[in-house]
């Protein structure tokens, strides 16, 4: 099956640092998302971004499906940022198969 | 307003007890899951249907029985609960554009 893999694992900032997340995955994909998890466990939809670039306030992503990566782009960063972010992929057409999670990266913004 | 909705939010019972998980989404989507997220984080589909039908059942005991009434509800009842058991659950719907959006979650705890 395909396989997702995020870098790094952890990631532990200045309050106001940049940082990039990048995701890789094996196969073409149909669907590609990044996800916030907060520190209250609820699973926050940041991008729908099969291909392409979006931003949204201090968070774009990019992905480059003909390379198979994605990247997610933090700018100027707070503390409420903190938490874990998953990149999930689908192979399915229509986005309704089975999102494929990577393993996440794990981000602490310290103030 | 919540798009999508699950009860309880924790839960905690013991061994061997049969308990259930429900799960609501406002959004008209056509599909609906089933994910569990371990100790780990590692987020992992378990089912999904399709306008009340099952689409997908990633070899999960059978002791996990889904049930889909209509398309905007997917219940999740678990029998013979073991310590194994304990994780996250998550509740999903998408579309055929657009990505998935996740419910706050179930923490379960199998004493």
């Amino acid at each position: 099956g395909i396989q997702v893999e995020q870098s790094p694992p952890d990631l532990i900032l200045q309050e106001g640092a940049n940082s990039t997340l990048r995701c890789n995955f094996s196969d073409s994909v149909n669907n590609l998302q990044w996800f916030h998890q907060n520190p209250w466990g609820q699973l926050i939809n940041l991008f729908y971004i099969p291909s392409g670039t979006k931003q949204n306030g201090r968070l774009s992503a990019t992905t480059v499906a003909t390379e198979r990566y994605s990247l997610l782009y933090i700018s100027s960063s707070q503390t409420t940022d903190s938490g874990v972010y998953f990149c999930a992929v689908d192979r399915s057409s229509g986005n309704t198969g089975k999102l494929i999670f990577g393993q996440g990266t794990t981000l602490q913004v310290k103030p | 307003d919540t798009a999508v909705s699950q009860t309880p939010k924790y839960l905690v019972t013991q061994m061997g007890n049969d308990k259930s998980i429900k799960c609501e989404q406002n959004l008209g989507h056509d599909t609906m899951y089933w994910y569990k997220q371990d100790s780990k984080k590692f987020l992992k589909i378990m089912f999904s249907y399709n306008n009340k039908e099952l689409i997908i059942n990633e070899t999960v005991p059978n002791r996990f029985s889904p049930k889909s009434p209509d398309k905007a509800h997917l219940n999740l009842h678990i029998n013979s609960l073991e310590l194994g058991d304990s994780a996250v659950y998550f509740c999903a719907s998408s579309q055929e554009s657009g990505g998935y959006t996740f419910g706050s979650g179930t923490r379960l705890t199998v004493v």
